[in-house]
């Protein structure tokens, strides 16, 4: 079953301090792999994209890493600020005849001042 | 332009009233989509438009009804809805719908039904 898990489910972190999001997947056949920022009520903001061949991709403070043997992905933030506050939502696509996109559920970020 | 523009941003109808939300482009996308998404849920696909034909319609019920008048331009009408219609209703482009990595999401319709 083509799935998208992301950890930790919700996440509180001081203004300023870095995080981790977590993303696995068992999306089959994999074409790539992106992050995007939603905040609430607000249609989702690409951040970065992957293919297969690539292991990471920085965007500013936001930096992502896939290893796609084990089928995982990070985001990493640094120095975050208190706009980083949104939920980030793991996307795998897959193409099967037409391009068809898995939705994780969601990291909900706070940063706290 | 690298936008896709959902009109209106918030939208407010009784269970017998008839509306319409709107979605434009500017890019040369050539396949457009719109998504339904309830709260701390993630986005589902409803219709996908590829060169103003509907590819995909994800078994969503009659009350809603799609339209692509070009290339540029992606409807949906609204008719009889029920309260748990109420959603997020995001619309997104692509260059084309086998493979690319343009896709892009509008802002949404915040939709209530009373």
């Amino acid at each position: 079953k083509n799935q998208v898990e992301q950890s930790p489910q919700s996440l509180i972190i001081l203004e300023g301090k870095n995080c981790t999001l977590q993303c696995n997947y068992t999306v089959s056949p994999f074409s790539n792999l992106r992050w995007y920022k939603q905040d609430t009520g607000r249609g989702p903001v690409s951040l970065t994209i992957m293919t297969f061949s690539e292991n990471t991709k920085s965007n500013g403070r936001y930096t992502a890493t896939l290893d796609a043997d084990t089928k995982q992905s990070s985001l990493h933030i640094t120095a975050s600020q208190l706009s980083d506050s949104a939920s980030y939502i793991c996307v795998v696509s897959r193409m099967a005849g037409n391009e068809k996109l898995t939705f994780g559920t969601g990291t909900r970020l706070t940063i706290i001042p | 332009d690298t936008e896709v523009t959902q009109t209106p941003k918030h939208l407010v109808m009784g269970m017998t009233n008839k509306k319409s939300l709107k979605c434009e482009q500017h890019m040369g996308h050539r396949a457009m989509y719109w998504y339904k998404q309830k709260a701390k849920k993630p986005p589902e696909l409803m219709f996908v438009y590829s060169y103003e034909k509907l590819s995909i319609n994800e078994s969503v019920p009659s009350r809603f009804s799609p339209e692509c008048p070009n290339s540029s331009l992606l409807n949906l009408h609204l008719h009889a809805l029920q309260p748990e219609d109420s959603a997020l209703y995001l619309c997104a482009s692509t260059t084309g719908w086998r493979g690319n990595y343009g896709y892009t999401f509008g802002s949404g319709t915040r939709l209530t039904v009373v």
